[in-house]
C-alpha cells in the first residue's frame, strides 16, 4: 500500500484566497483524521471522520475551515478565506476502527502571505 | 480531556548512548502510539502499544496502563535517531489521538 497520500506537499497562497488540501487514506481504513502542527500549539486534532461521517469537529478553529469526505478514498480540508495565522503543517491520518494505530501522511506545509 | 506529558523535553546524546523517554497520561487509554518526527517533518509510527512491551531493533517500548505511563527505550543511539519523539493517546472516553509536546532528541557523532 502507498500509505496515506496528501497533496499538495507545499502550498503558498495570498491572504484571502481559498485553499484546498487533499487526502487519500489507506484502502480499507474507515477512520480519517485531520491534524494541524504549529510551533505554538503542537499537534492538534481538527476533525475526524468514521465511515465517511464527521464525528468530532470541535477542533476546527473557525467557520473559515471546512472538511468533507465524499467517499471512503478521499477527503478535503478547505480554508476560505485564508489568513496568515493559518500557516502550519496539516497532516491527514487514517486507521481501521482506531485499532492497530494511525498512519500519517507526509503533510502539507501551508504558508499564507 | 486526557492530558499527556512527556519528559524530558530535550535530550542531547553522543552516538552510542542509550536513553529512556517517558510519557505520562491522565486517564485510561484504548490506544497509545509512539511516533518519530524526522528532520523532514514526517511522522513515523514506531509502536502501537496500549499495554505491554514491544521491541523493534534498537527501539523498545513498555506501557504500564494501570499506572498510566509509557516508556520508549533507544539503545546504541545513532545520528539518524535525531528528531522529535511524540507520545499520543486515545482515552477510553475519547475520540482520537491526543499528542504530547514531544521530546527533542539530538544525537551527535
Amino acid at each position: 500500500d502507498a500509505g496515506v497520500i496528501q497533496s499538495p506537499r507545499h502550498e503558498v497562497t495570498e491572504m484571502g484566497q481559498e485553499v484546498t488540501l487533499r487526502c487519500k487514506p489507506i484502502s480499507g481504513h474507515n477512520s480519517l483524521f485531520w491534524y494541524r502542527q504549529t510551533m505554538m500549539r503542537g499537534l492538534e486534532l481538527l476533525i475526524y471522520f468514521n465511515n465517511n461521517v464527521p464525528i468530532d469537529d470541535s477542533g476546527m478553529p473557525e467557520d473559515r475551515f471546512s472538511a468533507k469526505m465524499p467517499n471512503a478514498s478521499f477527503s478535503t480540508l478547505k480554508i476560505q478565506p485564508s489568513e496568515p495565522r493559518d500557516s502550519a503543517v496539516y497532516f491527514c491520518a487514517s486507521s481501521f476502527g482506531g485499532t492497530g494505530g494511525y498512519t500519517f501522511g507526509s503533510g502539507t506545509r501551508l504558508t499564507v502571505v | 480531556g486526557i492530558q499527556v506529558e512527556q519528559s524530558p523535553p530535550d535530550l542531547i546524546l553522543q552516538e552510542g548512548a542509550n536513553s529512556t523517554l517517558r510519557c505520562n497520561f491522565s486517564d485510561s487509554v484504548n490506544n497509545l502510539q509512539w511516533f518519530h518526527q524526522n528532520p523532514w517533518g514526517q511522522l513515523i509510527n514506531l509502536f502501537y502499544i496500549p499495554s505491554g512491551t514491544k521491541q523493534n531493533g534498537r527501539l523498545s517500548a513498555t506501557t504500564v496502563a494501570t499506572e498510566r505511563y509509557s516508556l520508549l527505550y533507544i539503545s546504541s543511539s545513532q545520528t539518524t535517531d535525531s528528531g522529535v519523539y511524540f507520545c499520543a493517546v486515545e482515552s477510553q472516553a475519547g475520540t482520537a489521538l491526543i499528542f504530547g509536546k514531544g521530546t527533542t532528541l539530538s544525537v551527535s557523532s
